[in-house]
């Protein structure tokens, strides 16, 4: 199995911040590589797909990069409704593994 | 709007079977995968499995031997069967939608979850 790290597992930031949340794969998989948003009591989101193809309806300011065995999710300007956990996933292969979490708190 | 709706059985006895359906409103159901993925609580996600509409089907390795997911397309529903339930099957359960781009699939769609709490 293809394994997802995260890093931080957790942050504490203000309204206003950039956020940076990284993602690293045990082996290479290309830009097969996504990651999502879930808020407490709620399904997942999806943010971006590919790497760094933004979803519909998710705010520019949320953006992805990355490829080969890291990647990177940002947020440009930390907003009071993005608080909320960030999980990373990969299709290059079955199974299909998601990292830890991140958790992004208020400070 | 398209949306899956999801239910099943909430509470289990170790053993028991744990059964739950999902259903696509307003979507088409053929050309994409159909998902379970479950989260114990406070912790992460776990794929459990992926059928398409013609019945093919991916498992996780680590849950193959008591997974069974079957699809129904004439009700636009796919449901999730998972045999031998002990304690550490404890989780919301989620049903979702994979969706491709360019060769890369994702889960775009997402059920509302449910809770299937494994207790004597």
């Amino acid at each position: 199995d293809i394994q997802m790290t995260q890093s931080p597992s957790s942050l504490s930031a203000s309204v206003g911040d950039r956020v940076t949340i990284t993602c690293r794969a045990s082996q290479s998989i290309t830009r097969y590589l996504n990651w999502y948003q879930q808020k407490p009591g709620k399904a997942p989101k999806l943010l971006i797909y590919a790497a760094s193809s933004l979803q519909s309806g998710v705010p520019s300011r949320f953006s992805g990069s990355g490829s080969g065995t890291d990647f990177t999710l940002t947020i440009s300007s930390l907003q009071p409704e993005d608080f909320a956990t960030y999980y990373c996933q990969q299709s290059y292969s079955s199974p299909r593994t998601f990292g830890q979490g991140t958790k992004v708190e208020s400070k | 709007q398209v949306q899956l709706q999801q239910w099943g059985a909430g509470l289990l006895k170790p053993s028991e079977t744990l059964s739950l359906t999902c259903a696509l409103y307003g979507g088409s159901f053929s050309g994409y995968y159909w998902s379970w993925i479950r989260q114990p609580p406070g912790k992460g996600l776990e794929w459990i499995g992926e059928i398409n509409h013609s019945g093919t089907t991916n498992y996780n390795p680590s849950l193959k031997s008591r997974v069974t997911i079957s699809v129904d397309t004439s009700k636009n529903q796919f449901s999730l069967k998972l045999d031998s339930v002990t304690a550490a099957d404890t989780a919301v359960y989620f049903c979702a939608k994979l969706a491709q781009w360019s060769s890369v699939w994702y889960f775009d769609l997402w059920g509302r979850g449910t809770l299937v709490t494994v207790s004597s």
